[in-house]
C-alpha cells in the first residue's frame, strides 16, 4: 500500500487567500485525523472522521478552518482566509477499525507570508 | 482529563550508548499507550506499544513496557545508532479519554558517531 498520501508537501501563500489542503488515507481505514504540529503548541488534533461523518471537530482553531471527507478515499481541510499564525506543518493520519493506532502522512508545510 | 508528560530534550547520546526516554501518563481508566518516531522531514511513525498493564511492547531494538503503578511507559534501547536521531513522542488512547489519542510533546534525540 502506498501509505496516507498528502498533496501538496509545501505551500506558500499570501494572507488572506484560501488554501486547500488533500489527503487521501489508507484504503479500508475507518478514520481520519487531521492534526497540526507547531514548535509552539506540539501536535493538535484539529478534526476527525468515521466512515466519512465528522465526529469531534473540537480542535479547529476558528471558522475560517473547514474540513470536509466526501468520500472514503479523499479529505480536503480548507483555511478560509490564511493568516501568518496557520504557518504550520499540517499532518493526515488514517486507522483501521479503531481509532488507537494511526498512520501519518508525511505532511503539508504551510507558510503564509 | 487524560495527559502525558514525558522529558525534555533533546537528549544526545553517542553511537552504542543506552538510551531511556521516560514518559509518565494520567488517565481515569485503562488506557492503551504508544510510541512514535518522526524522522526529519516525516510524519509519525508507530514505533512500538501496549495495551495493557505489564506488556511489553518493542520494535526494531526499543522497548517499553506499561507500568500501571507507576502510571509509566518509558522507552528504552540497549545501544543507539546514529539512525536513531529523531523525535519520539509517547501517546496514550482510551481509558476513559474517549477517542482521541493523547501525545506528549516529543523529546529528541540526537545521536552521535
Amino acid at each position: 500500500d502506498a501509505g496516507v498520501i498528502q498533496s501538496p508537501r509545501h505551500e506558500v501563500t499570501e494572507m488572506g487567500q484560501e488554501v486547500t489542503l488533500r489527503c487521501k488515507p489508507i484504503s479500508g481505514h475507518d478514520y481520519l485525523f487531521w492534526y497540526r504540529q507547531t514548535m509552539m503548541r506540539g501536535l493538535e488534533l484539529l478534526i476527525y472522521f468515521n466512515n466519512n461523518v465528522p465526529i469531534d471537530d473540537s480542535g479547529m482553531p476558528e471558522d475560517r478552518f473547514s474540513a470536509k471527507m466526501p468520500n472514503a478515499s479523499f479529505s480536503t481541510l480548507k483555511i478560509q482566509p490564511s493568516e501568518p499564525r496557520d504557518s504550520a506543518v499540517y499532518f493526515c493520519a488514517s486507522s483501521l477499525r479503531s481509532p488507537d493506532e494511526q498512520y501519518f502522512g508525511p505532511g503539508t508545510r504551510l507558510t503564509v507570508t | 482529563g487524560n495527559s502525558v508528560t514525558q522529558m525534555e530534550g533533546p537528549v544526545t547520546l553517542s553511537e552504542e550508548a543506552f538510551l531511556t526516554i521516560n514518559c509518565t501518563y494520567t488517565a481515569t481508566g485503562y488506557p492503551s499507550l504508544f510510541w512514535y518516531v518522526q524522522y526529519p522531514g516525516e510524519g509519525l511513525q508507530l514505533l512500538l506499544k501496549a495495551t495493557k498493564a505489564d506488556d511489553k511492547g518493542s520494535n526494531k531494538g526499543f522497548e517499553a513496557t506499561y507500568r500501571k503503578e507507576t502510571t509509566s511507559f518509558h522507552l528504552e534501547k540497549g545501544s543507539v545508532q546514529v539512525s536513531d536521531s529523531a523525535v519520539y513522542f509517547c501517546a496514550l488512547w482510551g481509558g476513559g479519554g474517549g477517542f482521541k489519542t493523547i501525545f506528549g510533546a516529543g523529546t529528541r534525540l540526537f545521536v552521535k558517531a
